[in-house]
């Protein structure tokens, strides 16, 4: 079975400044996506970005980027330009192609993001 | 821009009443999910569904939870008598296939 492991419970930024939140992951798998999700205090789920397995350019949407190193199963988050608006915690998720399309999300524990003004 | 709506956004119940919680999956999707998050903890998956029957659930998806879609918009979850160990953040989520899952906004449940 997959894992996803995020080892840090907080972290905290000062506002304008980068930041880069861990991920690690567990599969035997060679073709999967990865995802980093948002949750602000409303608590919605929010999708941030994306990265298929078989890309070896890192996706990147605005300020945020990843830095996916497949041989060490890492996927790590970049958030450029910290605004107060990032603060939230944030999960990152594995998705097997393997059992075709409706296959499910592996989420990690989360992290909570804190952007000092 | 298309998204998952969910209603009630807080549903609070006594023990051992049944509830019902409503998703409206985006129009062109065709991969429906449900998931569930205990205040604090991690996200965790429920069901799967597709072609209108549940392509994989988990085992907390027992006997007391059941899935329909009863018309061409609508996704339910219903958990026919809940415990209080059932209060939870309870998120929908649907994907076109392959890719990205939208989320919905979440149902509070709370069982008293």
């Amino acid at each position: 079975a997959q894992t996803v492991t995020q080892s840090q419970p907080e972290m905290s930024v000062q506002e304008a400044e980068t930041v880069t939140l861990s991920c690690t992951y567990d599969t035997s798998e060679s073709d999967y996506y990865l995802f980093w999700y948002k949750q602000p205090p409303s608590r919605q789920m929010i999708l941030v970005i994306r990265q298929e397995a078989y890309k070896q350019q890192n996706a990147t949407e605005n300020r945020f980027s990843v830095n996916f190193q497949k041989a060490a199963k890492s996927f790590s988050l970049k958030i450029s330009d910290s605004q107060l608006g990032d603060a939230a915690m944030y999960f990152c998720a594995y998705r097997t192609t393997l059992s075709g399309a409706n296959s499910k999300l592996t989420f990690g524990k989360g992290i909570t993001l804190s952007v000092r003004p | 821009e298309p998204e998952v709506t969910q209603t009630p956004s807080h549903q609070v119940t006594q023990m051992g009443q049944e509830v019902i919680l409503r998703c409206v999956p985006i129009s062109n999707h065709l991969y429906f999910y449900w998931y569930r998050q205990i205040l604090g903890q991690k996200v965790e998956f429920l069901v799967s569904f597709y072609n209108n029957e549940i392509s994989e659930k988990s085992e907390i998806f027992d006997d007391q939870f059941s899935v329909e879609r009863p018309d061409g918009s609508n996704f339910t979850l219903k958990i026919r008598s809940t415990k209080l160990e059932d209060s939870a953040m309870y998120f929908c989520a649907s994907s076109a296939g392959l890719g990205s899952a939208f989320f919905g906004q979440g149902t509070r449940l709370t069982v008293v």
